[in-house]
């Protein structure tokens, strides 16, 4: 089976600290993603990698970057945490033309 | 920009009867279609794919393609209350890694 496993579940951080989250899978994808969920607005896409060392924006990049050294690993980085940054993170990893498999999310609140 | 909309939902049915979910797209390069169940604060699943035109079953779920009107549905027969969830759908265009989903249709079955 695909596993695809973020770093934390649970995370609490303080407005201006630099947050790192961490994505790992296990099948040799090549397309990783990231996305943020909130209530009303769905799945909203943030970067995405085809590659390592590639990487694209996607609908809502600002105050996010991120980092793909290895295939199997994708980071997302909250360069300056903001209040408005709370939300639930999705990790998930595709190869063309299938399903996309998720993480279990990562909640991050920003206090 | 290219988009996935959902019937905005909520859809309420009651045990035992039919649950349809609808979901219309934007992108005519789109080729591959998903439908993700989504449980409360946990990650999305996936149910069906459908890659070509016409009905595909697997059990009580029948997804159905049409590309001409640019428009996918779920169909889950003999609903039961543990369908309760929030359904995703999402496509994806045969040259875009991107999976573009839409807001979501939350379904709620009454026992």
């Amino acid at each position: 089976d695909v596993k695809v496993t973020q770093s934390s579940r649970y995370l609490v951080k303080r407005t201006g600290e630099k947050v790192f989250l961490e994505c790992v899978q296990d099948m040799d994808h090549e397309n990783m993603f990231w996305y943020r969920q909130d209530p009303g607005l769905g799945l909203r896409l943030i970067y995405f990698s085809y590659d390592v060392k590639m990487k694209e924006k996607g609908d809502i990049p600002e105050g996010y970057s991120v980092s793909r050294e290895k295939k199997e690993r994708f980071s997302l980085i909250l360069e300056s945490a903001s209040t408005n940054q709370t939300s639930m993170y999705l990790c998930a990893s595709r190869t063309m033309n299938t399903e996309a498999f998720f993480g279990q999310g990562t909640r991050l609140t920003v206090v | 920009q290219k988009e996935v909309e959902q019937n905005s939902g909520p859809l309420s049915v009651p045990e035992g009867a039919i649950a349809s979910l609808n979901c219309t797209y934007s992108d005519r390069g789109s080729q591959s279609f998903f439908w993700y169940r989504q449980y409360s604060g946990k990650s999305p699943e996936l149910i069906m794919s459908i890659y070509s035109n016409g009905d595909k079953e697997d059990g009580r779920f029948t997804a159905q393609l049409n590309k001409a009107s640019q428009y996918v549905s779920l169909l889950i027969r003999d609903s039961q209350p543990s369908d309760s969830a929030t359904y995703l759908c999402a496509g994806s265009g045969g040259s875009n890694y991107k999976l573009t989903f839409g807001k979501g249709t939350l379904l709620t079955v009454n026992p």
